[in-house]
């Protein structure tokens, strides 16, 4: 089955350092990619769709200076949180879904900690 | 107002047991989907089954079970013979027509299940 491989799976990390994380659809070709944020015990929250080839659409109240969003190939898509703070510390994931109206493929997700 | 409502934010089974997982939507559009997905305590997302507003058969997938009500907009999940490997969180999400196009899903606030022996 389609497989969305993201990495890395935990970043602990300085405040005020730019942190990379990566999203790959391993077997399938994704025009389109998700990224969510998850508090403990939380539901997720979605940031933003990312698309390939053109701008990322940012959901009300995230921004989008703050997490840069880049896709730009069919199968990789990367969220930069900047200059991070320890607010910044949560679950990150995303997903993708290898045609239209089926069930989205999550990756593992990211653990970002900021000290 | 919520698109996505679930109640139960625990549940306890007993191992073998079913147990029903409670989830009521809200649109106004004629067209959506439904989706379950569980989150183990490593994270990830578990795709679970899935159910179609004009789906006239209620979904199954193994064990799992929806209950789709339409009138009531209620997309109970159903686990029969509960195991201890299915203690977790479980989301219910919802696509509605609007967001075909983006594929852009809505999650509930989960249900965090605990199967005991």
């Amino acid at each position: 089955g389609a497989v969305v491989s993201q990495h890395p799976s935990r970043v602990i990390c300085k405040s005020g350092t730019s942190v990379k994380i990566e999203c790959r659809s391993l077997d399938f070709q994704a025009t389109t990619m998700f990224w969510y944020r998850q508090f403990p015990k939380k539901s997720l929250m979605l940031m933003a769709t990312s698309n390939e080839g053109s701008k990322a659409t940012y959901e009300q109240g995230v921004e989008k200076d703050k997490f840069l969003i880049n896709h730009a190939s069919l199968t990789l898509s990367t969220l930069t949180v900047t200059s991070a703070h320890p607010e910044d510390s949560s679950f990150y994931i995303c997903s993708a879904s290898d045609r239209l109206n089926q069930p989205q493929h999550f990756g593992d997700g990211t653990r970002l900690s900021i000290l | 107002a919520q698109k996505i409502t679930q109640t139960q934010p625990g549940m306890f089974v007993q191992e073998k047991e079913a147990v029903t997982l409670d989830c009521t939507y809200d649109t106004s559009d004629q067209s959506y989907g439904l989706f379950w997905y569980k989150q183990p305590s490593s994270g990830e997302m578990i795709f679970l089954i899935y159910q179609g507003s004009y789906d006239e058969q209620n979904a199954t997938e193994g064990r799992y079970s929806l209950n789709f009500q339409k009138a009531r907009k209620s997309a109970n999940l159903v686990i029969s013979a509960s195991q201890l490997g299915d203690s977790a969180m479980y989301f219910c999400a919802m696509r509605e027509a609007r967001d075909y196009n983006t594929d852009k899903l809505i999650f509930g606030t989960g249900t965090r299940l605990q199967v005991f022996p």
